[in-house]
């Protein structure tokens, strides 16, 4: 079975500061993996994706992510944090070999500090 | 092209209703899956249409669920006879992608499902 670890429920981060957002996942098989934000009394929202090939993927509104096999992560990072970035952000993973489901992880609320 | 589509966006109702939650997905979007965060937790899959069929439902929580989908259009998610439990943000997605889940799901806005 597939899971992911997203630590601190909630992370503060000044205005202009840098995004750092940690993901580890657990998957027997290659996966595929995921970031999705949402913002308030919104849906999910894809900001990237991870399948094959660069492990260096970049996303909407600034965001990007690397994929580090030998240490089981996906972080999402972002340079310089915007009040606009406030929202809940959940990492995702889904595996190569036609398992359709998302497992998540339990999310990070971002709160954006001028 | 339109989003998928959940309504209501919010529902209350009391311990031993029975509740009908319904998500439109993209036009031409054969796969159809159903999602449920619990206050505190993580999404969790509940299952995954093609078309009319049930591929996977393995995440149904117990038999007071049913979802169905008729014609492979929009699809139901009945809840008889809800429980305090069973409180919670119910998000509808679809996928054009005949098999993977490569290309990412689009999601809808969610119901947020109240049992009191």
């Amino acid at each position: 079975a597939q899971s992911v670890t997203q630590l601190g429920s909630h992370v503060s981060v000044s205005e202009g500061a840098l995004v750092l957002l940690r993901c580890n996942y657990s998957s027997s098989v290659p996966p595929y993996l995921f970031w999705y934000v949402q913002y308030p009394n919104q849906g999910l929202q894809l900001l990237l994706k991870y399948t094959t090939g660069a492990t260096l993927v970049k996303g909407i509104n600034g965001f990007e992510a690397e994929f580090k096999k030998s240490e089981t992560s996906f972080h999402l990072t972002k340079p310089s944090a915007h009040m606009s970035d406030a929202a809940e952000y959940f990492c995702a993973v889904s595996d190569q070999y036609g398992n359709n489901r998302l497992a998540f992880g339990k999310g990070n609320q971002v709160v954006v500090i001028p | 092209e339109a989003g998928v589509t959940q309504f209501p966006s919010h529902s209350v109702i009391e311990k031993g209703q029975t509740v009908t939650l319904r998500c439109d997905p993209i036009s031409g979007h054969d796969n159809l899956y159903w999602y449920r965060r619990v206050m505190g937790k993580e999404i969790k899959f509940l299952l995954h249409f093609v078309k009319e069929s049930k591929q996977d439902e393995s995440g149904m929580p117990n038999n007071r669920f049913l979802a169905e989908r008729t014609g492979g259009t929009y699809s139901t998610l009945k809840v008889q006879p809800a429980e305090l439990e069973d409180s919670g943000v119910y998000f509808c997605a679809s996928s054009q992608s005949p098999g993977q889940g490569s290309y990412g799901y689009t999601f809808g806005s969610g119901t947020r499902l109240t049992v009191v």
